[in-house]
Parts: structure tokens; sequence; C-alpha cells
């Protein structure tokens, strides 16, 4: 099965921060990807699928890029809400496993 | 507006089989062209796809779980449920049902749109 790793595993950034997160696949998964942010206390929401597209009502400073086996989160300019974790998934095939999160807070 | 809420029991004594059923309301299973995960969330930990089922019943598992897993529609295409078998302590966690939303539009795209709100279930004599 392929693997998804994610770096870092936490940061701390301040408001206004460009922050980074980037996710990585054992093998080649296209641009089958989608990112995820789950806020403490509340269940995931979809940020960005096929690697860069930006769902519907997310804000415009989450930005998405990749493709093959590298690819990254972008928040242009980190506000108090976006405390949180992100997650990549991939859905090329089955499982359509998650990365273990990155774990974003405010310096 | 299509809604999810998990139910099952809380506790589960290690070694039995773990049963829980997610209601879909405000829309139908198999009237829409969608499938319906289960995804799990140890407490503090990452999120763990256990795998979906489509309204044909078709399945999908993840290779981790799979020989202890059964994810299936009811004939009222209002509920699916997930079936657990042999839990361990290793299967504590909060366990939230989801609907795969999916298709082409230039290219395929996949996410989770809707989720219910998660059932905790701890394993424990």
């Amino acid at each position: 099965d392929i693997q998804m790793t994610q770096s870092p595993s936490s940061l701390s950034a301040s408001v206004g921060d460009r922050v980074t997160i980037t996710c990585r696949a054992s093998q080649d998964i296209g641009y089958y990807l989608t990112w995820y942010q789950q806020k403490p206390g509340e269940v995931p929401k979809v940020l960005i699928y096929t690697a860069s597209t930006l769902q519907s009502g997310v804000p415009s400073r989450f930005s998405g890029s990749g493709s093959g086996t590298d690819f990254t989160l972008t928040i242009s300019s980190l506000q108090p809400e976006d405390v949180a974790t992100y997650y990549c998934q991939k859905y090329n095939i089955a499982p359509f496993t998650f990365g273990p999160g990155t774990k974003v807070d405010l310096k | 507006q299509v809604q999810l809420q998990e139910s099952g029991p809380g506790l589960v004594k290690p070694s039995q089989t773990l049963f829980l059923t997610c209601t879909v309301s405000g829309g139908s299973i198999s009237n829409d062209n969608y499938y319906w995960s289960w995804i799990r969330q140890p407490a503090g930990k990452g999120l763990e796809w256990i795998g979906r089922v489509y309204s044909s019943g078709s399945t999908n598992y993840n290779p981790s779980l799979k020989s202890r897993v059964t994810i299936s529609v009811d004939t009222s295409k209002t509920r699916f449920s997930l079936k657990l078998t042999s839990v361990t302590a290793a299967d504590t966690a909060i366990y939230y049902c989801a609907r795969d939303n999916s298709g082409y539009d230039d290219y395929y795209y996949y996410y989770m749109d809707v989720w219910g709100t998660g059932t905790t279930v701890t394993v424990s004599s």
C-alpha cells in the first residue's frame, strides 16, 4: 500500500505568517489528493481536492499544489481561526489513506 | 441538507464485536451517486480510513482491518453499518461516518463532504 507522510508534524507561527505544509506519497498518486482541516473538537472539513482545487467557501489564503509524490498546502497569511490540524488524503485507489497530520498553532 | 448520525455502544469488551450504524437524513443512500464511509480517530491521534460502501453493496476496505471489518447498507437505504470483530484496546477511538463526494469536473475529484458528529467507542473489560 501507498504510505503518506507529512512534515512538519507540528508548527507554531504568528498571525500573518506564510505557512507551508508538505505531504509526500510513497508512490506516484498523480493529482489524487485532498486536504482537510480539523479544528479542535470538530469534524474534518475539506479545504482542497485534486491537489489544487479550492473547495467552495474556503478562504483564498489557502492553496494547494503538487502532483506525483510531493504536495504542498500553503496558508498565505495565517489567521487565528486557522489553528487546526491539517491532513492530506490520497484517493487514487483504495485504501484512501490519510497522512499523519500537521498541527498548526499560534506563536 | 444531508445529515449523518452515528449510533452504537460506547463500551465494548475485548474480543467482542462492535456494531455501529450511521443514519442518513435529508437524503437517500440509494437515490444519489455517493459512497458512504467510516473513519476513526483515536483520542489525540490522526484519522484512519476504515472503508466504504456503495448503495449497491459494493465495498472497499483498509487492508489493515479487512479481515475484521464489514460495511453494509440496509434495505431501507437510509442507514449503513460497520461491523468490527475481535476488538482490542487498539480499536478505542471516535468513529465517524461520512459521505464520499466524487466525480469528474475536468479532473476526477474526491472528498468527504458530510460528516457525522462521531461516536466514541471504548474497548475495555
